[in-house]
């Protein structure tokens, strides 16, 4: 069964400090790796990594991939208190010819004024 | 519509009666995906359409759950007979074509079962 772990469950930091959440995971058939912002509802999506060692990079965030140790990194430097919010990182496997999604628990990061 | 748009948004109900939650995803694409997320839980998979294939149905949890699609258009997910562990935030999401990594979500239905 494919899994996604991700850590730590949750975070506290006041602005302007610089957080790494980690994601980990166990698939067969790995095809991209994921990661999504959510603040209320919906998760808006962040990068997609495929390839190992490119860092992807957005403002303040930036985000990379190791196949060879499973995991991927995502960086926030300088803090903000938007930043708050649930980041989860999500796996893209190939089961036989289906596509599968799989989320982990996420990532709850509180920034403090 | 410009975004993935979700019926009802919120929906309480008493154990044991059936409901229709409805997903309108962005037009023309043709991959749309439900997820349930309980309190404080990550997404959890339910079930996956792409065009007019049989849909991955792997992840729903009983037989009280179905979902269909017409088309490449809306998506209702039924629950029969709910029970109290139905209660979450049901989730759907589209993705222009199949293999395509980025899925917009919608703001997604809070099922709250009495």
């Amino acid at each position: 069964e494919d899994k996604v772990v991700q850590s730590p469950l949750s975070l506290v930091v006041h602005e302007g400090d610089t957080v790494t959440l980690n994601c980990s995971y166990e698939v067969t058939n790995f095809r991209s790796l994921l990661w999504y912002k959510q603040e209320k509802k919906a998760p808006t999506f962040l990068f997609m990594l495929t390839s190992s060692g490119i860092e992807k990079k957005s403002g303040r965030l930036s985000s990379i991939l190791d196949k060879k140790e499973l995991s991927s990194i995502l960086n926030i430097t300088a803090t903000q208190t938007g930043d708050s919010a649930i980041y989860l990182c999500a796996v893209e496997s190939m089961s036989g010819s289906a596509r599968q999604l799989t989320f982990g628990s996420g990532t709850q990061l509180t920034v403090l004024p | 519509g410009a975004g993935v748009s979700q019926s009802p948004s919120n929906k309480v109900t008493e154990k044991g009666k059936d409901v229709e939650l409805r997903c309108d995803p962005i037009s023309g694409h043709t991959a749309l995906y439900w997820y349930r997320q309980r309190l404080g839980q990550g997404l959890e998979f339910l079930i996956y359409f792409q065009g007019n294939s049989a849909p991955d149905k792997s992840g729903l949890p009983s037989d009280r759950f179905s979902a269909e699609r017409t088309g490449e258009s809306v998506s209702t997910l039924t629950i029969q007979r709910t029970q109290q562990e139905d209660s979450a935030v049901y989730l759907c999401a589209s993705s222009l074509v199949w293999g395509r990594g980025e899925l917009f979500f919608g703001e997604g239905s809070r099922l709250t079962v009495l």
